[in-house]
């Protein structure tokens, strides 16, 4: 079983679609999540933490459910610009535990 | 740019050839970490720093790859006697960890193809 799973994508939308990426973690001691985005043929850039109570940024809301070991981001009222690769990261945050990444979402939005 | 940078951005070579990448973080920053990428896949963990101590190497790390940060600056990753299954973007990244865990800052990537 891998560490980290998502969603088998693509996922195409039109603008304007609310989309929801899941992703669940195997390691009960991961501590820390995050989700990162990867344009094509480009490098990952942080999208946005996960913290525990959930949290959003603007149209971009994520959660996290510890019992079953399983994140969520959810992306309201999509644009064009959000035509990306959404990756599920997670980390235990001990000392020699790297942050371990998941094979990533592709999310194709149409006009 | 005071950016991640890595170099060289591309390279070609043939299979059993040594080749090395390096990586400059950004300059306070104490983690750096490998990353490789194929098409398709999420970035799959190598190995990371935290200053000059190599802390963590991952099982799939052949005795082929071998990573140092001599100074706890600049990273160099080398691939020995190169086969065509080592073909893909090798991504570098730094960090500055201070308790807890870091965001994450990734170079624009090293891509080898080995013939």
């Amino acid at each position: 079983r891998k560490e980290v799973e998502q969603d088998p994508g693509p996922f195409n939308v039109p603008e304007g679609a609310t989309v929801a990426f899941n992703c669940t973690y195997s390691n009960s001691a991961s501590q820390s999540f995050f989700w990162y985005r990867q344009d094509c043929r480009k490098e990952p850039k942080l999208l946005m933490s996960v913290y525990s109570s959930g949290n959003e940024d603007g149209r971009f809301t994520a959660q996290l459910n510890r019992a079953s070991q399983y994140i969520s981001l959810l992306i309201r009222d999509s644009k064009l610009s959000d035509s990306a690769t959404y990756l599920c990261v997670v980390t235990t945050n001990q000392a020699g535990t790297a942050l371990i990444f998941g094979k990533g979402t592709t999310l194709s939005v149409s006009s | 740019d005071t950016g991640v940078s890595q170099d060289p951005r591309h390279k070609i070579t043939k299979r059993g050839q040594n080749v090395t990448f390096r990586c400059d973080p950004i300059s306070e920053h104490n983690r750096l970490y490998w990353y490789r990428q194929t098409l398709g896949q999420g970035p799959e963990f190598l190995t990371y720093f935290q200053n000059e101590a190599q802390l963590e190497k991952s099982r799939l790390l052949s005795d082929r790859f071998s990573a140092e940060r001599p100074k706890g600056s600049f990273s160099t990753l080398e691939i020995q006697r190169t086969e065509q299954g080592d073909s893909a973007m090798y991504l570098c990244a730094s960090s500055l960890v201070a308790g807890g865990t870091g965001e994450l800052f990734f170079g624009e990537g090293s891509r080898l193809t080995v013939l």
